[in-house]
């Protein structure tokens, strides 16, 4: 199993462009769910997905889309790059959505710079 | 607005000495998660705790749920480089769906 993959790694982008965060996953999880990381502040759910076709907002949901087609992909869309969202971005899977205690399994992350 | 505060959030210490690193709120959770994070790489699960006065062991490194269930604790004994790293926590929000992290405790122990 690959577990949780992200692409890219990492992505500079100028203020207004867009673009996608790729996340896939193979453990047939379908509680999926996308955070931002920035110092200090600790882990920010965005959005997240108790199933294919199911979304629904996190803590800091404004300046990013998401789908859920499938089981196994959940794309994370920027539609005008903005400075404040210069951040580190996780994706990551569980078998249920918490509570009670699933185990989140996180994937590598992806760096992302806006100027 | 259900909140995790962490304490301290940066502690550099010497191999062999002990920590505790604290995990607080004001709300109550069903469940609290301890994660450790290394740079470049997302975060791995160490431990959940679910019942209220709980504790935990991992090897060297001990977990506690306060009876409330407002707070845990994680305590490690004679620490390792091998440690080093990014510590959170996070709880489940009473709604179900969200999991609310703390903002971590950057921990650096030196050889």
């Amino acid at each position: 199993n690959a577990g949780v993959t992200q692409t890219p790694k990492f992505q500079v982008l100028k203020t207004g462009q867009s673009m996608t965060l790729q996340c896939a996953q193979d453990m047939n999880h379908e509680y999926m769910s996308w955070y931002r990381q920035d110092p200090g502040m600790g882990l920010r759910l965005i959005h997240y997905s108790v199933g294919a076709g199911i979304t629904d907002q996190g803590e800091v949901p404004n300046g990013y889309n998401v789908s859920r087609s499938t089981t196994e992909d959940f794309p994370l869309r920027l539609l005008s790059a903005a400075p404040s969202q210069t951040s580190v971005y996780f994706c990551a899977s569980s078998y249920g959505k918490p509570p009670p205690s699933y185990e989140q399994y996180f994937g590598p992350g992806t760096r992302l710079t806006v100027t | 607005t259900q909140l995790l505060e962490q304490s301290p959030q940066f502690l550099s210490i010497q191999e062999g000495e002990n920590l505790t690193v604290y995990c607080n709120s004001s709300s109550v959770f069903s469940s609290l998660q301890w994660y450790r994070q290394e740079p470049g790489e997302g975060p791995v699960l160490l431990v959940t705790v679910v019942t209220g006065g709980e504790v935990k062991k991992l090897k060297r490194l001990t977990f506690q749920f306060g009876d409330a269930r407002k707070d845990s604790s994680l305590h490690i004994t004679a620490a390792q480089p091998g440690d080093t790293g990014l510590y959170l926590c996070a709880g489940a929000d009473n709604q179900g769906g969200k999991l609310i992290f703390g903002q971590g405790t950057e921990l650096s122990v030196k050889p």
